[in-house]
C-alpha cells in the first residue's frame, strides 16, 4: 500500500529557532501533499495544500510566513516553522493523495511530528 | 460547504459487544466519506472509503459503515468490539473546489471495557 514518512518523529527545539519537518510519499508519486496540525485530544486542522512546483495554498487565519511549505518534487514536501515559540508546539501531520489511481480522493497520511517548543 | 459532526465525543462499549460511531455530514457536492483510526501516538489509519458506489461500505478490522443520503449520516459500525479496537476515530468528508480538501470531524474516543 501507499506509505507516507515524516522525518523527524519528535524533534525539541528551543523558542525562536526554526525546524524543518519532512514528508516523503515513498512508493508513490504525489502532486499534491497536506499539512494538518492537531493539538492534544483534538481534531486535525487543515493548514495548507502543498502542490509540486508551485506555492502551497494555505487555510485562512495560518501565517504563510511562519510556516514555510516547500514541495520540490514528486515526492517530497517540507514543512519549515520558522522562529519558533511554545505555542507552535503540536503534533503536524502530513497526508499525500496518490495521483496515479484514478479519480481517488483518498489521501494516505503519515505517523506526525510531535514538535516541543522550550 | 463541507463539514462533519461526529454526534459522540466518547463511546465506550463492553468486548463482544456492538460498536457505533455516529457521524453526520454536510456537503454542497456528492461526497466521498471516510472513516480513519488513530491508536495512541500512531498516524492515521483508513479504515473505508464511501465515493459513490454501494451505499453499504465494508472496511478493515470488521467494521462497515452505511451512506444514508437522505439522513446525511455515514454512521460505523462493527458487531463485536475487540480490545484492539480502542483508539480515536475520525469522520472525513472530501470537497473543495477540487475535491482535494479532506474536512476532519472532531473524532470519537471508543473505550473498550474487557
Amino acid at each position: 500500500g501507499a506509505v507516507v514518512s515524516q522525518h523527524p518523529s519528535w524533534v525539541i527545539c528551543k523558542s525562536g529557532t526554526s525546524v524543518k519537518i519532512e514528508c516523503r510519499s515513498l512508493d508513490f508519486q504525489a502532486t499534491t501533499m497536506f499539512w494538518y496540525r492537531q493539538f492534544p485530544k483534538q481534531s486535525l486542522m487543515l493548514m495548507a495544500t502543498s502542490n509540486e512546483g508551485s506555492k502551497a495554498t494555505y487555510e485562512q487565519g495560518v501565517e504563510k510566513d511562519k510556516f514555510l511549505i516547500n514541495h520540490a518534487s514528486l515526492t517530497l514536501s517540507t514543512l519549515t516553522v520558522t522562529s519558533a515559540h511554545p505555542e507552535d508546539s503540536s503534533f503536524y501531520i502530513c497526508s499525500a493523495r496518490d495521483h496515479g489511481v484514478g479519480v481517488d480522493y483518498e489521501q494516505y497520511f503519515g505517523p506526525g511530528t510531535r514538535l516541543t517548543v522550550t | 460547504a463541507q463539514s462533519v459532526t461526529q454526534l459522540d465525543s466518547h463511546v465506550s462499549v463492553s468486548e463482544g459487544t456492538p460498536v457505533l460511531l455516529r457521524c453526520n455530514y454536510s456537503s454542497s457536492y456528492s461526497p466521498s466519506l471516510f472513516w480513519y483510526v488513530q491508536h495512541p501516538n500512531k498516524g492515521l489509519q483508513l479504515l473505508l472509503k464511501y465515493t459513490s458506489a454501494a451505499t453499504l461500505v465494508k472496511g478493515i478490522n470488521g467494521f462497515e459503515a452505511e451512506f444514508k443520503k437522505s439522513e446525511t449520516s455515514f454512521h460505523l459500525t462493527k458487531p463485536s468490539a475487540h480490545m484492539s479496537d480502542a483508539a480515536e476515530y475520525f469522520c472525513v468528508v472530501s470537497g473543495g473546489a477540487t475535491g482535494n480538501q479532506f474536512y476532519f470531524g472532531t473524532g470519537t474516543s471508543l473505550t473498550v471495557i474487557p
